[in-house]
């Protein structure tokens, strides 16, 4: 079954610092991934998105990701993190088959961020 | 461009009442949907709507949930009776088709306690 996996429920981070959030997802054909970041009362924001070509994606706010097939992998990179990057950060694999368009998101990473 | 318009904000009810959500998708977007995260979890899709028919309702508990959208335009999710573990955040979610990968917009959700 499709899965998305994001091993660390919680991460804390000086500003200035580099981040990396994990994620790994199980699916059998060439996965669409997706990045989201939900802060506190706010709807989920897509950071970045990858579906084919070039495995290194550029997102908002300066977020990158890398896709990488053989480690079933598709991490989040910030090189230098501010305090508003201080949200929950969701990675998410689409499943599209016939007029379905559904999203599978894994649990979540708090990511806090100390001055 | 107005967002996805989600209310109520904050829901409390006790057990075995009955609540309702609405939502007011993008303008033009034909496709809607309505995920349930409970805390700690990921979004998990409950139905997907294109236009006013349901594509995808197979995780949605259909002996208590109930959802429409009759003019292909806003819906409603509607729950009766309520249960304890349907505590969570609601989120309604557009985009303009539907198709692969495409890019889902989200309502900041309605936070519903159950007690």
């Amino acid at each position: 079954a499709q899965s998305v996996t994001q091993p660390d429920i919680h991460i804390t981070v000086s500003e200035g610092a580099s981040l990396e959030l994990r994620c790994n997802y199980s699916y059998g054909a060439t996965p669409y991934l997706f990045w989201y970041v939900q802060s506190p009362g706010q709807g989920l924001q897509l950071l970045l998105k990858y579906f084919s070509g070039d495995t290194l994606v550029q997102g908002i706010k300066g977020f990158e990701a890398e896709f990488k097939r053989s480690q079933s992998s598709f991490n989040l990179r910030k090189p230098s993190v501010h305090w508003s990057d201080a949200a929950e950060y969701f990675c998410a694999v689409g499943l599209y088959g016939g007029a379905t368009n559904k999203l599978i998101f894994g649990t979540g990473t708090l990511l806090a961020v100390q001055p | 461009e107005a967002g996805v318009a989600q209310s109520p904000r904050y829901k409390i009810i006790e057990k075995r009442q009955s609540v309702a959500f609405w939502c007011n998708p993008i303008s033009g977007h034909a496709t809607l949907y309505w995920y349930q995260q409970i805390l700690g979890q990921g979004p998990k899709l409950l139905i997907q709507f294109q236009n006013n028919g349901v594509v995808d309702d197979s995780q949605l508990p259909k002996d208590r949930f109930s959802a429409e959208r009759l003019k292909g335009v806003d819906s409603t999710l509607k729950i009766q009776p309520a249960k304890l573990e349907d505590s969570a955040v609601y989120l309604c979610a557009s985009s303009a088709r539907g198709s692969s990968g495409e890019k889902l917009f989200f309502g900041s959700g309605t936070q519903l306690s159950v007690l």
